[in-house]
């Protein structure tokens, strides 16, 4: 079974440009998370897809955005870059989210994006 | 205080030495995750714990739900070990299924 795949691996862009990356989850998974990993904070929640409608989302600015599609393919997007966005972007799939759907269920990750943004 | 604590921070081993991480939390959770992250990026699933300990190969994870404490043990290490590890637990609540991420371990196995 393929694993969790993101494109690109790697990016570079100017401050105030925009960029969309996206994550194909495993076969059949239906749940999306999004990280951010720094040198400084280390790694923090995005936000959370399932079937297409966002479940949850960390505490990040209204640039970041992200979006679900009927495969389960998602993407996340920032708006107007900043040079502190500059960092290791990873999604992680899994086959469902917790709670009354059942769970805990295991995360995959994939590669990762490395975004630099100067 | 984060809600995530991992230790030591940094960690040298000589190869073939047993190697054990601490993590400990506060908060409630679903799972706690063993994470190891090699440079260059790419994160692997070691384990996911709800109770007790798990074993595959030279790795043990154990867990007390009680004490809010997990270990991860890696017997006769290898360089190959070389990397770090990070611990993650999938809070119960209001925000489940994210992960609250430990700043993570670097281990260094010499030859």
């Amino acid at each position: 079974k393929a694993g969790v795949t993101q494109t690109p691996r790697y990016l570079i862009k100017t401050r105030g440009q925009q960029v969309t990356l996206s994550c194909s989850p495993i076969s059949g998974h239906r749940s999306v998370s999004w990280y951010q990993q720094t040198p400084g904070q280390g790694l923090q929640f995005l936000f959370e897809y399932f079937s297409e409608t966002q479940r949850n989302k960390g505490n990040f600015p209204g640039r970041f955005s992200g979006r679900q599609f009927s495969n389960s393919r998602s993407e996340m997007n920032v708006s107007t870059l900043e040079l502190g966005d500059s960092a290791l972007y990873l999604c992680a799939s899994r086959l469902g989210s917790s709670g009354r759907l059942g769970g805990p269920y295991e995360q995959y990750f994939g590669p990762g994006t490395r975004l630099t943004v100067t | 205080k984060n809600e995530v604590e991992q230790s030591p921070q940094n960690l040298t081993a000589q190869e073939g030495e047993f190697i054990t991480i601490n993590c400990s939390y506060s908060v409630g959770i679903s799972a706690l995750h063993w994470l190891q992250q090699h440079p260059g990026g790419g994160i692997v699933s070691l384990f996911m714990l709800s109770s007790g300990k798990k074993k595959h190969g030279r790795l043990i994870a154990t867990i007390n739900i009680q004490e809010k404490h997990s270990s991860l043990h890696i017997t006769a290490s290898h360089p190959r070990d070389s990397a770090v590890y990070i611990c993650a637990v999938m809070n119960y609540g209001g925000s489940q299924g994210n992960l609250i991420f430990g700043k993570g371990t670097k281990l260094s196995v010499k030859p």
